[in-house]
């Protein structure tokens, strides 16, 4: 299976902040590659697909970028509504689908 | 409004089944692959499997944890999707979710029901 290596696994960050959160893939994934933001008690909501898509109706301040094993999602703003835990997931059409581990984003 | 609404989660004892429904709603469920994700207390997420479209020969895949013990269905006739899970452990214990990706199952997750909890315990 594809590993994806999620860092860092929190951060704490200030309202306005600029956030990046990294994504490293055990194999080569092309862009198969979204992010997804959870907030306590609710399901997942994607936010970025094929690495650097938007989502229809996701603000512009989140982004994605990258391809081949190394990928980066930044929060340009942060936002009081961004306070909350973001995943990486691959979805390689040959490999099972994985998450990575997760990135808890807390008010400093 | 286009949905996924989760049901049959509960408290069950180990080594029993169970089945989950996720009965979707404002779109044409037969063009998508469903899928399910879980997540145990405190845990992040953990793909469960999917199965594939008809046009995809509704090819069903799953996780190597999983195999052989869950066992994913459609009925696109009454647009729901199954997850039968046999011999249920204590590590079982999760929200399970449903999701709706592309017909050959390899995708994102644009749309996620709200979950239906799962516990195991004697």
């Amino acid at each position: 299976d594809i590993q994806m290596t999620q860092s860092p696994s929190s951060l704490s960050a200030s309202v306005g902040d600029r956030v990046t959160i990294t994504c490293q893939a055990s194999q080569d994934i092309s862009n198969y590659l979204s992010w997804y933001q959870q907030k306590p008690g609710k399901a997942p909501k994607a936010l970025i697909y094929d690495a650097a898509n938007l989502e229809t109706g996701v603000s512009s301040r989140f982004s994605g970028s990258g391809s081949g094993t190394d990928f980066t999602f930044t929060i340009s703003s942060l936002q009081p509504e961004d306070f909350a835990t973001y995943y990486c997931q691959q979805y390689d059409n040959l490999r099972p689908i994985t998450f990575g581990g997760g990135t808890k984003v807390e008010n400093k | 409004e286009v949905q996924l609404v989760e049901s049959g989660g509960g408290l069950v004892q180990p080594g029993r089944s169970l089945r989950l429904s996720c009965t979707a709603s404002g779109f044409t469920f037969g063009d998508y692959a469903m899928t399910w994700v879980r997540q145990a207390p405190g845990k992040g997420l953990e793909w469960v499997g999917f199965i594939g479209s008809k046009a995809y020969g509704g090819t069903t895949k799953y996780a190597a944890s999983v195999k052989g013990r869950f066992s994913i269905s459609r009925d696109d006739s009454e647009s729901v999707a199954y997850l039968q899970i046999n011999s249920l452990k204590t590590e079982d214990t999760a929200v399970y979710y449903c999701t709706r990706t592309v017909p050959y199952g390899s995708g994102s997750y644009g749309l996620w029901g709200q979950g239906t909890l799962v516990t195991v315990s004697s």
